[in-house]
């Protein structure tokens, strides 16, 4: 099966700094990828649809100048969380798409803002 | 948008017996429905999905019914066995190979007694 990878698992910051998620497919090429935010005991909500080669497509209410998004190649998307504040404090997961409709998802990556 | 509702946020059921959990969609476009199995602090794992040319989808002791017309999908989980213990998603798609996004029902936190 495909396998997609994030980095870093986890990341602690202090308030106001920017913090960078990757999300890479290892094995097979993504045009598109998702990235997903979870709170504790929630379920997982669309942030963003990651395009290579155009800009990002965001879910309405997510600030697209406080999460970046570059889909910089056909494996690489980066979340840049800018100025982080605690309320960001989430655990983010990208997912890529992977023959007809399955996805599959990152490790994720635990953030937590200081 | 897509609304995906789920219902119980919470189950418990002794080992052995069968669990269901029950989601309504709104989205009459949706066409695949993917259910996710995830672990706390890990990344959500595909165990069962379904297309909606196709009423009912059976894996061992997993199994998925749709009801495309009223809008309703199900998943059964027989002979339950603790290793089950997890947070269950229902999600639908409107599919497309993929590119389109997944949107996640609320989630149903199941626990198997031993």
């Amino acid at each position: 099966g495909a396998v997609v990878s994030q980095h870093p698992s986890w990341v602690i910051c202090k308030s106001g700094t920017s913090v960078k998620i990757e999300c890479r497919s290892l094995d097979f090429q993504a045009t598109t990828m998702f990235w997903y935010r979870q709170f504790p005991k929630q379920s997982l909500m669309l942030m963003a649809t990651s395009n290579e080669g155009s800009k990002a497509t965001y879910e309405q209410g997510v600030e697209k100048d406080k999460f970046l998004i570059n889909h910089a190649s056909l494996t690489l998307s980066t979340l840049t969380v800018t100025s982080a504040h605690p309320e960001d404090s989430s655990f983010y997961i990208c997912s890529a798409p992977w023959q007809e409709d399955e996805q599959f998802f990152g490790p994720g990556t635990r953030l937590t803002v200081l | 948008g897509e609304n995906v509702e789920q219902h119980p946020s919470t189950l418990s059921v002794q080992e052995g017996d069968s669990a269901v959990i029950k989601c309504t969609y709104s989205d009459s476009a949706s066409n695949y429905f993917p259910w996710y199995k995830q672990e706390l602090g890990k990344r959500p794992q595909l165990i069962i999905d379904i297309r909606s040319n196709v009423g009912e989808k059976k894996d061992q002791r997993i199994a998925v019914t749709l009801n495309k017309t009223a809008k309703h999908f199900s998943l059964h989980i027989t002979e339950t066995q603790p290793e089950d213990s997890a947070v269950y998603f229902c999600a639908a798609s409107r599919g497309g190979g993929g590119y389109q996004k997944v949107t996640f029902g609320t989630g149903t936190k199941l626990q198997v007694i031993p």
